[in-house]
């Protein structure tokens, strides 16, 4: 079965800083999406960014980018220059094209931004 | 920019009550998606619905819950009889091409 895997529970990063969030992923599909959403205490989902399995960039949207390594199975998202509002619970999601449309979410990282 | 909306944001019901949950997913966007998350916990698949009928439904997608198109634009979830274990936050999505896109939830909880 599909799985993501989010390693880190809970991390700090001080205001300005970069700060890189790990995902692993399992599957054996060749077609399949790779998602970051991020939730702020407020509890709304928010789409960050999105790779695709066949995509030869990495993706980038603003000051998100996705360091994908497809050949590890990792879809880290780095957030550069962090901002006090960047703090929130971070979710990686993968799309599996042999398992329908629907999401399949990491445990979650908590991001805390330090001024 | 277009967006998910659901209501209401908040809803409080008694052991063994129904309740609606109410969605109205991006107009243009013909995939619709209910997820749960019981507090502290991640994000759980519950049913997909695409062409006026369910596409796919997870283990937790019991005989209590059930998923309805009324009419053009809202998209609702119902719960028939409630129990505890209910409470949680359940967010509806929509796709487009790639992404979901989720609304901002209705908190649930069940006394």
């Amino acid at each position: 079965a599909q799985k993501i895997t989010q390693t880190q529970p809970g991390m700090f990063v001080q205001e300005k800083e970069a700060v890189t969030l790990d995902c692993t992923y399992d599957t054996s599909d060749q077609s399949y999406g790779l998602f970051w959403y991020k939730q702020p205490s407020s509890g709304e989902m928010i789409f960050l960014i999105y790779q695709g399995s066949y995509d030869e960039q990495n993706a980038t949207e603003g000051r998100y980018s996705l360091n994908f390594q497809k050949a590890r199975k990792s879809a880290n998202l780095v957030i550069s220059a962090s901002q006090l509002g960047d703090s929130a619970m971070y979710f990686c999601a993968g799309r599996w094209e042999a398992a329908g449309n629907k999401l399949t979410f990491g445990g979650g990282t908590r991001v805390l931004v330090k001024p | 920019e277009p967006e998910v909306t659901q209501t209401p944001s908040h809803q409080v019901t008694q052991m063994g009550q129904e309740v609606i949950l109410r969605c109205v997913p991006i107009s243009n966007h013909l995939y619709f998606y209910w997820y749960r998350q019981i507090l502290g916990q991640k994000v759980e698949f519950l049913v997909s619905f695409y062409n006026n009928e369910i596409s796919e439904k997870s283990e937790i997608f019991d005989d209590q819950f059930s998923v309805e198109r009324p009419d053009g634009s809202n998209f609702t979830l119902k719960i028939r009889s409630t129990k505890l274990e209910d409470s949680a936050m359940y967010f509806c999505a929509s796709k487009s091409e790639y992404e979901q896109f989720f609304g901002p939830g209705t908190r649930l909880t069940v006394l």
